[in-house]
């Protein structure tokens, strides 16, 4: 298996809503990364879990929440999101400390705010 | 300030002809990563470049890495409309780790 499988692939939530974002890979990689991708930009790194462990937590509110329940499964808990926070979240990762060998993203979740 | 500045952006061009997408930056990467990314999909790896110098091929794909680790560049041969998408440069800083992507070159290749 050399895939990454994020769930759901589209989600619409009012500002009041709570939802999750569950990524899953069977690769071994012990690296799980959360993305949030405006249109027509470059991904930008969220969050960075290492051994299951947050190592990186790129100054993201606290309306997104995340976990790793387990080396296989990432998940993003979303709550009182804001419009802007419209976007396509990727989850990605890699084997620690080799990543010179690249990342394996998921499809995404094409996340919409009303 | 962008840590790596990929050129051009845009890019639209006719079935055949060839093109260069350019990756700059002034600090050194232990790597480059190039990625292609397709409208809603996830990036999907082409190459990672590590050495110096290094140059890759990938049939019509070819990716250089400069010599002191802080530029690469794509060059693509006779390009196709399935050619098109995204393309991302993306580079690790051995300090922290973290994998930064460039702006993006968005590609598009005319029948």
């Amino acid at each position: 298996d050399t895939e990454v499988t994020q769930t759901p692939k589209h989600l619409v939530m009012g500002m009041t809503n709570k939802k999750s974002l569950k990524c899953e890979q069977h690769m071994g990689h012990r690296a799980m990364y959360w993305y949030k991708q405006k249109a027509k930009k470059p991904p930008e790194l969220m969050f960075v879990y290492s051994y299951e462990k947050l190592s990186i937590n790129e100054s993201v509110p606290s309306r997104f929440s995340p976990e790793c329940p387990n080396s296989s499964l990432l998940n993003l808990h979303l709550h009182a999101l804001q419009p802007e926070d419209s976007a396509l979240y990727l989850c990605a990762s890699s084997q620690v400390g080799q990543v010179t060998y690249g990342y394996t993203f998921g499809s995404g979740t094409r996340l919409t705010v009303v | 300030t962008q840590l790596l500045e990929q050129s051009p952006q845009f890019l639209s061009i006719q079935e055949g002809e060839n093109l260069t997408v350019y990756c700059n930056s002034s600090s050194v990467f232990s790597s480059l990563q190039w990625y292609r990314q397709e409208p809603g999909e996830g990036p999907v790896l082409l190459v990672t470049v590590v050495t110096g110098g290094e140059v890759k091929k990938l049939k019509r794909l070819t990716f250089q890495f400069g010599d002191a680790r802080k530029d690469s560049s794509l060059h693509i041969t006779a390009a196709q409309p399935g050619d098109t998408g995204l393309y991302l440069c993306a580079g690790v800083r051995s300090n922290t780790g973290k994998l930064i992507f460039g702006q993006g070159t968005t590609l598009q290749v005319k029948p």
